[in-house]
């Protein structure tokens, strides 16, 4: 079973702070992990993806990466209200074409 | 926008009805997917489809029959739905299947509700 591990939430961080959302994988095999936001009624987009260990940061986002742990996170800095959105963690495990999603963290960013 | 379209965006139909939805991908992507998105659930796999052939069905009931008639159309048959069929329909699309890395884009979705 490919599972893909998130805290649904909601999380709720003050305007400004830094938002720190997780997700756990369970194939250890897993290749490459994605970062998707979904806005209320709307499809997800793609923040970031990794595929090393360690950190890879893109603006206010940095998406870090432990695979001996089989977690990855995504941090958002300078968190605004505009973030507020569910965020989706995807995997694709070992031999396999496709993206394994978690159930998503919804994030509240408080003005 | 990403590139992926879907039509129609809400759709409402009975049990009885037959209908189909839509997707168009303008990347040049030779992949394309179709998702199921459920309140509470993960996101769910339901067809994947490589250069117009099939490469994955996840065990999805034959009311859902999909078709690719070429890399940038992907269609969704639907016919005898259930009530619990009623979801947000996503198409996505990605450069190839080659490498485990293609980034998917997805299309806006259509809210299906089943009466």
């Amino acid at each position: 079973q490919k599972e893909v591990e998130q805290n649904s939430g909601p999380l709720s961080v003050p305007e400004g702070a830094i938002a720190s959302l997780n997700c756990t994988y369970s194939d250890r095999g897993s290749q490459s992990f994605f970062w998707y936001r979904q806005y209320s009624g709307k499809s997800p987009e793609l923040i970031m993806f990794i595929y090393s260990n360690g950190d890879k940061e893109d603006g206010r986002f940095t998406a870090q990466l432990n695979k001996a742990s089989q977690y990855v996170s995504l941090l958002i800095r300078d968190s605004q209200p505009s973030d507020s959105a569910t965020y989706l963690c995807a995997v694709t495990p070992a031999g396999a074409n496709n993206l394994f999603f978690g159930t998503g963290t919804r994030l509240t960013v408080i003005p | 926008e990403t590139g992926v379209t879907q039509t129609p965006r809400h759709l409402v139909m009975g049990m009885t009805n037959k209908k189909s939805l839509k997707c168009e991908q303008h990347l040049g992507h030779n992949a394309m997917y179709w998702y199921k998105q459920s309140a509470k659930k993960p996101l769910e796999l339901m067809f994947v489809y490589n250069f117009k052939e099939q490469t994955e069905n996840n065990s999805v009931p034959s009311r859902f029959s999909p078709e690719c008639p070429n890399s940038s159309h992907l269609f969704l048959h639907l016919h005898t739905l259930q009530p619990e069929d009623s979801a947000l329909y996503l198409c996505a699309s990605s450069h190839g299947l080659a490498e485990s890395s293609d980034t998917q884009y997805f299309g806006p979705g259509t809210r299906l509700t089943v009466l």
